[in-house]
């Protein structure tokens, strides 16, 4: 079963640091892009970074840049968000996320949907 | 960015009947090298994260019950649920994934009437 679960949430206060993690299990981790999106609490889905594969690219919201940096181990079956500088404004449930299509290729980067879905981790930015 | 717009926010519906739910984006998401619409439709049920339903417009994803499906193209999008059932209950969203960065629509609540 292809699974998906995210750790790390919690309560921080501006200006504060998180890391979060999301564990992965039931497919090929390492040849999977993965994505983390997030959702304030009554909103919608924002997506907030991407990384490919082998961990040698990664974009970016533009809310996030500077703060935010996706990472990844593939002996561990692990993706991570490292949370800097956070503000109110990050309070949302973070989801990691799948991408089965992602490839680059000579001529550019193709992006997929995000299926499956971990449960999400709760980030509450507030003093 | 590509902005997507969903239409309506919310929507009641009466079980047995049909529910349409319209997406619609700022730009083109048909790639004209492959002829194919870079579009998803995802469902979310309270306290639970979001669902695939549909990819590529209106390739239904393995498991989801066939009275889901996707049509449109280039900026026109709609998801119909043929015949609502008690368990469709939910708040719906559309998905770009042509341009970077990837982009979901307001969401769409849908309810029985």
């Amino acid at each position: 079963e292809v699974q998906l679960v995210e750790s790390g949430g919690g309560l921080v206060q501006p200006g504060g640091s998180l890391r979060l993690s999301c564990a992965a299990s039931g497919f090929t981790f390492s040849s999977s892009w993965m994505h983390w999106v997030r959702q304030a609490p009554g909103k919608g889905l924002v997506w907030v970074a991407r990384i490919n594969g082998d961990g040698s690219t990664t974009r970016y919201a533009d809310s996030v840049k500077g703060r935010f940096t996706i990472s990844r181990d593939n002996a561990k079956n692990t993706l991570y968000l490292q949370m800097n500088s956070l503000r109110a404004e990050d309070t949302a449930l973070y989801y990691c996320a799948r991408d089965p299509l992602g490839y680059c290729s000579g001529g550019g980067c193709s992006w997929g949907w995000f299926d499956p879905w971990g449960q999400g981790t709760l980030v509450t930015v507030s003093s | 960015d590509i902005v997507m717009t969903q239409s309506p926010d919310s929507l009641a519906v009466s079980l047995g009947e049909r529910a349409t739910i319209n997406c619609k984006s700022s730009l083109s998401v048909l790639y004209s090298s492959n002829n194919k619409n870079y579009l998803a439709w995802y469902q979310q049920k309270p306290g639970q994260p979001p669902k695939l339903l549909i990819y590529w417009a209106s390739t239904r994803e393995s498991g989801v019950p066939d009275r889901f499906s996707g049509s449109g193209s280039g900026t026109d999008f709609t998801l119909t649920i043929s015949s609502l059932q008690a368990e469709d209950v939910a708040v719906y969203y559309c998905q770009q994934y042509y341009g970077t960065p990837p982009t979901f629509g307001q969401g769409t609540k849908l309810e029985i009437k």
